[in-house]
């Protein structure tokens, strides 16, 4: 098993470009999440999806958007990147549907806006 | 006040010590508790998880919860070089929150 995966690992942007970040768990997860990680903040979730089918936003949605493209695939795009959408973002998933349940980390994007 | 608390460190320990690393919490609602592991440039990787008050045990680790004190604490017997890293504890409200961690450094 590959667990979580994701795409690509580094991404430079110019501010005002778009992305879309990929990822993909192969554990049969039904939940899906998306957080960004900046030095002194820790982990802030962006969006998650719950179940195939639903998305919701988290604590630092504004600037993103997300598709549960099916219960494998969770994308996060990134209309008009900005400098402050610097930052390293994860991808997780978890076994239960919900925000409380121990979740599984891919190995990260790192992406810079200039 | 944050929602989950940790002192940034770094805690330094020799090799062969008990390392403890501490978390408190400001919901008296939540109901689980997560300890994840985090080398640097690298992701979070789940070391622990524990419900009820008390000790867990899994290996060198163990876990201790006491809910009235609102307190999660991770010890790590005989520590290592490898086990320097940034340790996260999370917290389940109606939402998994994270500290911003602790970073461990485990010297020869």
């Amino acid at each position: 098993n590959a667990g979580v995966t994701q795409t690509p690992k580094f991404q430079v942007l110019k501010t005002g470009q778009s992305m879309t970040l990929q990822c993909a768990q192969d554990m049969n997860h039904n939940s899906m999440y998306w957080y960004r990680q900046d030095p002194g903040m820790g982990l802030r979730l962006i969006y998650y999806s719950a179940s195939e089918g639903t998305t919701d936003k988290g604590e630092v949605p504004n600037g993103y958007n997300v598709s549960r493209l099916n219960k494998r695939e969770f994308s996060l795009r990134l209309e008009s990147a900005a400098p402050s959408q610097t930052s390293v973002y994860f991808c997780a998933s978890s076994t239960a549907s919900g925000l409380g349940y121990e979740q599984y980390f891919g190995p990260g994007t790192r992406l810079t806006v200039t | 006040q944050k929602e989950v608390e940790q002192n940034s460190g770094p805690l330094s320990v020799p090799e062969g010590a008990i390392a403890s690393l501490n978390c408190t919490y400001s919901d008296r609602g939540s109901q689980s508790f997560f300890w994840y592991r985090q080398y640097s440039g690298k992701s979070p990787e789940l070391i622990m998880f524990i419900y009820s008050n008390g000790d867990k045990e899994d290996g060198r680790f163990t876990a201790q919860l006491n809910k009235a004190s609102q307190y999660v604490s991770l010890l790590i017997r005989d520590s290592q070089p490898s086990d320097s890293a940034t340790y996260l504890c999370a917290v389940n409200t109606d939402k998994l929150i994270f500290g911003t961690g602790t970073r461990l450094q485990v010297f020869p």
